[in-house]
């Protein structure tokens, strides 16, 4: 497709289970991000990679987050010991580089019970 | 502390007239400023945007106003549709427009009424 795929776009975790989030990237874009969005907040910043390279993750909430992107395209957000705290949609987001917009996938909403 | 700040959780607005979206922000070393539309069960889709060097930016029936000594800018769509029912985010980058980490309002629910 053309735009960012994310899957699954549900998931629905027990406390304590390993989960893992996936985003295949428009593709040529280099850029892309990870963020998190809690009921009725605004979207928050998780991390970041230029290709393969991670160049900030100051966003992750904890190091149960880890996230991956290995071949510079398709990325993984895993999240290890999940908490009821981290219930909320992860967004991912490319962008080619420069100045240029964001493209947003539709998320995968994970809740943790 | 909240450093991009949408101070109207909702907006409710006849269709045809104005609809006028408000942000805050507190961190001057913001020089890029964006605003995304979202559907429910979707991501945000950019919608406009204005570096810190302007004061306005116009696309058809949206237009974004900057004022750096308020920090404040404000998101007009004129005339207002029934679609443009949506969540509206406005966001912010201290990256001179490579976006980077954009840091997010907790957005505005506009609803348009026929």
């Amino acid at each position: 497709g053309a735009g960012v795929s994310q899957s699954p776009r549900y998931k629905v975790a027990k406390r304590g289970q390993d989960v893992a989030l996936r985003c295949d990237p428009i593709s040529g874009h280099v850029s892309l991000f990870w963020y998190q969005q809690a009921l009725g907040q605004g979207p928050e910043f998780l991390t970041y990679f230029q290709n393969e390279a991670q160049l900030d993750k100051s966003g992750l909430p904890s190091d149960r987050f880890f996230a991956e992107r290995p071949e510079g395209s398709v990325s993984t957000l895993k999240i290890q010991r999940t908490q009821k705290e981290d219930s909320a949609v992860y967004l991912c987001a490319t962008s080619t580089r420069g100045n240029s917009p964001l493209h947003f996938g539709n998320g995968t909403r994970l809740t943790v019970t | 502390d909240q450093q991009v700040k949408q101070n109207s959780p909702s907006l409710s607005v006849q269709e045809g007239r104005i609809s006028i979206l408000n942000c805050d922000y507190t961190n001057s070393m913001f020089d890029y400023f964006l605003w995304y539309k979202k559907y429910p069960a979707e991501g945000p889709t950019f919608l406009i945007s204005i570096s810190s060097i302007k004061d306005k930016n116009e696309d058809g029936r949206f237009t974004v106003f900057l004022n750096k000594s308020a920090k404040h800018l404000s998101l007009h769509i004129v005339p207002s549709q029934p679609g443009d029912s949506a969540v509206y985010f406005c966001a912010a980058s201290d990256y001179g427009g490579s976006q980077g980490n954009l840091i997010f309002g907790k957005g505005t629910k506009l609803s348009v009424k026929p």
